[in-house]
């Protein structure tokens, strides 16, 4: 079974520049998660999607990230323009649904740096 | 505030060597309680999820037990390899909300 894949795997961009991530979850899985991970800190949900829509987006910072899910399979997570606090690991997760007693399958994040 | 907390931050330990680490989360409206491995450089993969209070799972040498009246999870490794270095996360599930909150992790160096 193929798992959830993320790009890039690392980025380094400069306060203010905006920045993309993209990420593949695992074939069938309806459910779409995006997480941040300060150095230190455990991950922190950023939006889930069930399909095509939007669960959960209350700890999203919404004048600077957006996201989407269009067709329900792939997503994108875009910050614009990034902030030094931005720098952490962002991961994508997915699950068949949105149970909370359901594994999450995780993609090996992306490492972004803002300078 | 849901809180999750886990403990030690950081081990090491010699190879051979059995250890343990805590999660403690909220005693109530408690939904599920997930392990999850996080190699450097690759993805955090699942261990175990519990829903019941008692519960214990196993994989190998790994295994898990589950308090949800007192509100904490204990993940054992016996016998510790290098190959089990990695960051061990706990993730509580609330009935409350739909989403996991996770601890800050456990990161484990098992030296040869």
């Amino acid at each position: 079974e193929a798992g959830v894949a993320q790009s890039p795997r690392y980025k380094i961009i400069e306060k203010r520049q905006s920045v993309a991530f993209w990420c593949n979850p695992i074939s069938g899985h309806a459910t779409l998660y995006w997480y941040q991970q300060i150095l230190g800190q455990g991950p922190k949900l950023l939006i889930q999607f069930q399909n095509n829509g939007v669960v959960d987006d209350s700890q999203l910072p919404k004048d600077r990230f957006s996201a989407e899910r269009l067709k329900g399979v792939d997503s994108t997570l875009k910050i614009q323009p990034a902030k030094l606090e931005d720098s952490a690991v962002y991961l994508c997760a997915s699950s068949l649904g949105p149970d909370r007693a359901r594994w999450q399958y995780f993609g090996p994040g992306t490492r972004l740096t803002v300078t | 505030i849901l809180n999750v907390e886990q403990s030690p931050q950081s081990l090491h330990v010699q190879e051979g060597d059995s250890t343990n680490f805590t999660c403690s989360f909220p005693s109530s409206n408690f939904y599920a309680l997930h392990w999850y491995r996080w190699e450097t450089a690759k993805s955090p993969k699942a261990l175990f999820v519990m829903t019941l209070n008692g519960d214990e799972k196993k994989k190998g040498r790994i295994s898990a037990t589950l308090n949800t009246k007192e509100g904490y999870s204990y993940l054992y490794i016996k016998g510790s390899q290098p190959e089990d270095s990695a960051t061990y996360l706990c993730a509580f599930g609330s009935s409350n909300t739909g989403k996991l909150i996770f601890g800050q992790g456990t990161t484990l160096q098992v030296k040869p």
